[in-house]
């Protein structure tokens, strides 16, 4: 029984350039949530996919920021023309179909923008 | 607004004593969850506890209990018989609106030997 996997788990990239972050779910959860956390802080909700389906988008979400999650499965981050405050680390979770609350985190991407 | 409110930035509490951990929240739903969760440095967020509006008991799982109490909107996570492995930061969240977690501003806890 694996978990949430993320990929890659550091990234140091510099401003401007554009960053892909992965998020593999636990394979039966068709929910899945991207985070921010920054320092000292608790996570920020970005991002929300039930299935294959974006439902929701937090405002902290910028145009710059897109993601996706094409057959359901994995899901991809993406932000474009890095700023140095997007440095923070980006947490992906997922949970089970309905009924059951509880999200299950992976280990993290961590981005540092120089 | 503040959704759910954590007052105490760092705790300290001697190995094999039990401490609480503040969490107050605020929802006007009827249905909603909460749930604690504990980061230690490695940065993955582990889950501890979790208990609904509705949920008449406290909910228990092994050394971890959340005092709940609905009327005053809080919902306190206790640690009984604390280990050096429990020193990390630990994050209340709420639940709402189906699909919309908020996390407190998080408790850092360290144990002493």
């Amino acid at each position: 029984d694996t978990g949430v996997s993320q990929d890659p788990r550091h990234k140091i990239t510099k401003r401007g350039q554009n960053v892909t972050f992965r998020c593999d779910p636990i394979s039966e959860h068709n929910r899945l949530y991207w985070y921010r956390q920054t320092l000292g802080q608790g996570p920020e909700f970005l991002t929300y996919f039930q299935n294959e389906a974006q439902l929701e988008k937090s405002r902290l979400l910028s145009d710059r920021f897109s993601a996706e999650r094409p057959k359901g499965s994995f899901s991809t981050l993406e932000i474009q023309r890095t700023e140095q405050g997007d440095s923070a680390m980006y947490l992906c979770a997922s949970s089970p179909p309905a009924g059951l609350e509880t999200q299950y985190f992976g280990p993290g991407t961590r981005l540092l923008v120089l | 607004a503040q959704k759910i409110t954590q007052t105490q930035p760092g705790m300290f509490v001697q190995e094999k004593e039990a401490v609480t951990l503040d969490c107050t929240y605020d929802t006007s739903d009827q249905s909603y969850g909460l749930f604690w969760y504990k980061q230690p440095s490695s940065g993955e967020m582990i889950f501890l506890i979790y208990q609904g509006s509705y949920d008449e008991q406290n909910a228990t799982e092994g050394r971890y209990s959340l005092n709940f109490q609905k009327a005053r909107k809080s919902a306190n996570l206790v640690i009984s018989a604390s280990q050096l492995g429990d020193s990390a930061m630990y994050f209340c969240a709420i639940w709402r609106n189906f699909n919309k977690f908020y996390f407190g501003s998080g408790t850092k806890l360290n144990v002493k030997p």
